[in-house]
């Protein structure tokens, strides 16, 4: 079945050191996304990926980093992750940006900062 | 600034109906979104609305006023699966995806 997939599910890592999330996708989608998600809370766009074109929302914090070294894979990469990263990070693809377009998501890396 | 406003959680009994709303303001309109997300899940497609009107879908139907910045999904026959957070999005002028807070949908037997 073609899915987006995320690994790890659980990610913990410890205050200030590095941690990379991995997103792939059998979809053969042009655009890819990250968002995080806290609880109770709206899933907040970080970077998105149209096709190898790089799009960083404006409040994305410069300690988010992303790459996309095909169109299969998407790496999200936390420099010094602090506390307050802690959240539900979400994967998700769509064929294009606009029109009836649907994001399809990964299962999420929920990620814990000791 | 752009904003979409849904209750934070309703309540409802098995086999009823129960209708979610949500109001938005936006720079654009480019469709709407329902996905309904379990808790510690990741969001599932639910429906898409550009035009104004009702779009069914099985059990789920969705509604939009363009006019009115509204929207509404419609649950029938309710089942205790449906106990979820229920998300509204907006597609702007830019196809970026602005999302509300969800409602959280409790189901009693």
């Amino acid at each position: 079945d073609a899915m987006v997939i995320q690994n790890p599910r659980y990610q913990v890592t410890q205050f200030g050191k590095p941690v990379t999330l991995s997103c792939s996708q059998t979809l053969n989608h042009n655009v890819m996304y990250w968002y995080q998600q806290k609880s109770s809370q709206a899933p907040k766009l970080l970077f998105h990926y149209y096709d190898k074109d790089f799009n960083n929302e404006a409040d994305t914090p410069d300690n988010f980093q992303s790459r996309r070294p095909n169109t299969s894979f998407c790496f999200l990469d936390i420099r010094s992750p602090g506390l307050g990263d802690a959240a539900m990070y979400l994967c998700a693809t769509s064929r294009e940006r606009e029109g009836p377009n649907e994001q399809f998501f990964g299962p999420g890396t929920r990620l814990t900062v000791l | 600034g752009q904003n979409i406003d849904q209750p934070t959680e309703m309540t409802a009994t098995e086999g009823a109906i129960v209708q979610i709303n949500c109001t938005y303001q936006t720079s654009g309109f480019n469709g709407l979104f329902w996905y309904q997300q379990h808790a510690g899940e990741a969001p599932t497609f639910l429906s898409y609305n550009v035009l104004d009107g009702l779009e069914e879908k099985g059990r789920f139907s969705s509604f939009l006023s363009r006019s009115k910045g509204y929207s509404y999904l419609l649950l029938k026959e309710l089942q205790m699966k449906d106990s979820a957070s229920y998300l509204c999005a907006v597609m702007d002028s830019n196809y970026q995806l602005i999302w509300g807070a969800g409602t959280k949908l409790i189901i009693k037997p």
